[in-house]
């Protein structure tokens, strides 16, 4: 079964501070990959999503994830953080082959301090 | 606004107690969803369905049914609910495959007493 691990489960930071989120997947085949955002109080949104190609893949509000093949990964990073990102970031994933639905990561609140 | 609308917003059951959360999709979506929400676990699937006319259990089924009522509406039962259900639940949709982002609703939240 597939399975997806956020190692951090708690991060703050201040305001212009640079962010990278980790993401590992575990899964034998051919995935795709996505960074959702739950803002306080909202439902889930999406980020950005990879299928193929280049592995940097660029989302809304400056954030970008990147996959590394070799180490099942796709952390989410953005260069400077506003207090307005403050939120719960997931990750997931969903195989190609398998069952046809998303399985999202434990999550990560981040808190961002003016 | 397109979307997808979840009813109730709030609910309180007492122990034993039966219920239905309400979802609709305006998006024409062939894919419906449902996922709970708690603590520290992220979302959790409960029970999907692919396309109209077929539904397949996630990860934590138990204690739970789904009705695909047509294209629009996915409805989540409690039979006999539990405290271990308290939770917020929601639906979300997607054109299907695997390629699609999913559109999630509001939520529900959930307490059983």
């Amino acid at each position: 079964a597939q399975s997806v691990s956020q190692h951090n489960h708690h991060v703050i930071l201040s305001e212009a501070a640079s962010l990278e989120l980790g993401c590992n997947y575990s899964y034998g085949g051919t995935v795709n990959l996505f960074w959702y955002v739950q803002y306080p109080g909202q439902h889930l949104q999406l980020l950005l999503k990879y299928f193929s190609g280049d592995p940097l893949v660029k989302g809304i509000k400056g954030f970008e994830a990147e996959f590394i093949k070799s180490k099942f990964s796709f952390n989410l990073r953005k260069p400077s953080v506003q207090w307005s990102d403050t939120a719960e970031y997931f990750c997931a994933v969903i195989s190609r082959t398998g069952r046809r639905a998303l399985t999202f990561g434990s999550g990560t609140r981040l808190q961002v301090q003016p | 606004n397109a979307g997808v609308t979840q009813t109730p917003k709030f609910q309180v059951l007492k122990t034993g107690q039966s219920m239905t959360l309400q979802c609709a999709q305006d998006m024409n979506h062939n894919s419906m969803y449902w996922y709970r929400q708690d603590p520290g676990m992220g979302l959790r699937l409960i029970y999907y369905s692919a396309s109209e006319g077929t539904t397949d259990k996630g990860e934590v089924p138990n204690g739970y049914n789904v009705s695909r009522l047509n294209k629009r509406e996915f409805s989540l039962r409690l039979e006999s609910a539990a405290p271990s259900q308290t939770s917020v639940y929601f639906c979300a949709s997607s054109e299907g495959g695997t390629s699609y982002g999913y559109t999630f609703g509001s939520g529900t939240r959930l307490t059983v007493v």
